[in-house]
């Protein structure tokens, strides 16, 4: 099983809609967890760090489910620019190996 | 304030020929991490370094590559021979240890595309 796993989609939804995704992790002693997004032929950057309470800003909602071993991101009331793809990012624990996952594509049709 | 700097930007070279990628980190960053990223992969980690020391180079694919950072404002991830395999975009980025106040927030660099034919 890989580290971290996401469903790379794409994911195509309409202007307006909700949508989720979530990424797996296999090291249940994994401490920290982020949510990249990158921008096509742009680097990655921080979208939001996920906290064990669960954490909003704006329309994006991030979760942490420990039991089950995965975290969620979901964005409400999409907009064109939400289009990307979206990384998982867990480092290793106990170190800065930061491990990436696949990503997750989203298209926000008009 | 400059963020991570890598060069150069877009590599044309041919098979066999060495490879150099150069990157500067953030001031007052102690970690540097390089990354791949391809279509196939996504992003793979190569190595990381903390204070200029290699802390995990398990990522680095074969012996072909090396990576050094000789001071805290620069490293250099080398390829020799290069190979077509080799294409990717490779991402340097940098972070502040966690316990500064930091929330562990890697900066990446634009990326330097490499072709190799």
């Amino acid at each position: 099983r890989k580290e971290v796993e996401q469903d790379p989609g794409p994911f195509n939804v309409p202007e307006g809609a909700t949508v989720a995704f979530n990424c797996t992790y296999s090291n249940s002693a994994s401490q920290s967890f982020f949510w990249y997004r990158q921008d096509c032929r742009k680097e990655p950057k921080l979208l939001m760090s996920v906290y064990s309470s669960g954490n909003e800003d704006g329309r994006f909602t991030a979760q942490l489910n420990r039991a089950s071993q995965y975290i969620s991101l979901l964005i409400r009331d999409s907009k064109l620019s939400d289009s990307a793809t979206y990384l998982c990012v867990i480092p290793t624990s106990g170190t800065y190996k930061y491990i990436f996952g696949t990503g997750t594509r989203l298209k926000v049709l008009a | 304030d400059a963020g991570v700097i890598q060069s150069p930007r877009h590599e044309v070279t041919e098979m066999g020929q060495e490879v150099t990628l150069r990157c500067k980190p953030i001031s007052g960053h102690d970690y540097l991490f390089w990354y791949r990223q391809t279509m196939m992969r996504g992003l793979e980690l190569l190595i990381y370094f903390n204070n200029n020391v290699p802390i995990d180079d398990s990522g680095m694919p074969e012996d072909r590559f090396s990576a050094k950072m000789p001071n805290a404002s620069f490293s250099t991830l080398k390829i020799q021979p290069s190979e077509p395999r080799d294409s990717a975009v490779y991402f340097c980025a940098s972070s502040a240890t966690w316990d500064r106040g930091n929330t562990g927030e890697l900066f990446f660099g634009e990326g330097s595309r490499l072709t190799v034919l």
